[in-house]
This record gives structure tokens, sequence and C-alpha cells, in this order.
């Protein structure tokens, strides 16, 4: 069974600070990660994804992946209170079906 | 953008009923995901379908079955509704650059 693993939070940052997202997966093989942002009520929007080793940027988000670590994190620069949300990592395994596993997500709150 | 559309938001339902939910999506995508979501288990894969009439289960398909007798339209039944299957559903269309998921259905099974 893959297993994608995410610390549940809340993580609580202040306005303007760097929120720091984490998540490990336990399938090797894994090729695709990708992070999706969670308000309350609604349903999953996708935010970032990411293939390679390394650090990945989209304006005020950077997606870091470490392949050997099995480790994919999401940095979140100059923090808003529009920010907080349920953020979930998802991996798959590739192949044709692109079938994602969940993480259980992190409740992020940035405080005004 | 990709527009995936689930038939109704709020859905209230009776035990033993057989529950149709409806998915349609307007971009071609070959492969389409049904998840349900509860308060503490995330979001669990219940079907997904990679192409017409193609199927495969999920993490948990007791008491569920799909259709997909065309490629825009994925539909989960609950063959006989239980109090247990009243959650969120969570449809979704998907390229390899990640799922686009439709609003979502909360389902009352009462």
């Amino acid at each position: 069974q893959k297993e994608v693993e995410q610390n549940s939070g809340p993580l609580s940052v202040p306005e303007g600070a760097i929120a720091s997202l984490n998540c490990t997966y336990s399938d090797r093989g894994s090729q695709s990660f990708f992070w999706y942002r969670q308000y309350s009520g609604k349903s999953p929007e996708l935010i970032m994804f990411i293939y390679s080793n390394g650090d990945k940027e989209d304006g005020r988000f950077t997606a870091q992946l470490n392949k050997a670590s099995q480790y994919v994190s999401l940095l979140i620069r100059d923090s808003q209170p529009s920010d907080s949300a349920t953020y979930l990592c998802a991996v798959t395994g590739g192949g044709s079906n692109y079938k994602l596993t969940f993480g259980k997500g992190t409740l992020l709150t940035v405080n005004p | 953008d990709v527009k995936v559309t689930q038939s109704s938001r709020y859905l209230v339902k009776r035990t033993g009923e057989k529950v149709f939910l409806e998915c349609v999506q307007d971009m071609d995508h070959e492969n389409m995901f049904w998840y349900r979501q509860d308060p503490g288990l995330g979001l669990r894969l219940i079907y997904f379908s990679y192409d017409v009439k193609m199927k495969e289960k999920g993490d948990i398909p007791e008491g569920y079955s799909v259709s997909r007798e065309k490629k825009e339209r994925f539909s989960l039944i609950l063959e006989s509704a239980s109090t247990n299957q009243t959650s969120m559903y969570l449809c979704a269309s998907s390229l390899e650059t990640g799922y686009t998921f439709g609003s979502g259905t909360r389902l009352t099974v009462v």
C-alpha cells in the first residue's frame, strides 16, 4: 500500500512569514508530485506539480523534491490570511492512469 | 480551463436506496476518478477509469460500482445506500499534470 504522510497540523504562522509544509512518501517508484489547496467546504485545487529533483518556483510558492529522501515540500513566502487552508500532498507511481495517492493534509492558519 | 461538473451539490437519500452520482468533464480527458473524503481519513479512491468502458477498483470499492459509457461521463453508483456511505464525494479528471476536481457532492444517508 502506497503511503503519503503529512503532519496534520495545525501549522500557524504570522502574516508575511514563510510557511513550510512537508510530505514523505513510501513508494520509491513515485514519479510525479502534486500540491493541492483545499478551503473549508470546497474541493481541492491544484497549486503546483514537480517531477524532477530540486526546486520549482511559481510566484510565492516553491515546491522542493528530494527523491533520494522520498521527501517533497511546499514553501509559501509572504504568507497571507487567504492562504489559510488545508494543503494536500499527492503522488503518483506513473504509468498510463495517473492514479494519485493523497496525504491527509496539513491545516495552515496564517494569522493577521 | 477544464471543467468537471458534478450533478448535485447536496443529496439526502434513505438507507437501501440505489444512488447515482454523475460527473461530466469537458476536456476529453481519458482518466477519471471517484474519491470520498471523510474527516481524519483524507481522500480515498473508490474507482477510476482510464478509458470508455474501462474501470478499475481503487482502495475502497466495496458497496460501489461505476459506469463509463461515454468518455466525458463517469457515474458512481451506490447499489444499496448505507449510513456509513455518508460522505463528501469528489470526482476528478486528469492529464499528466494533475487532477481537476469537481465541486463535490455531500451525500447524507438517513
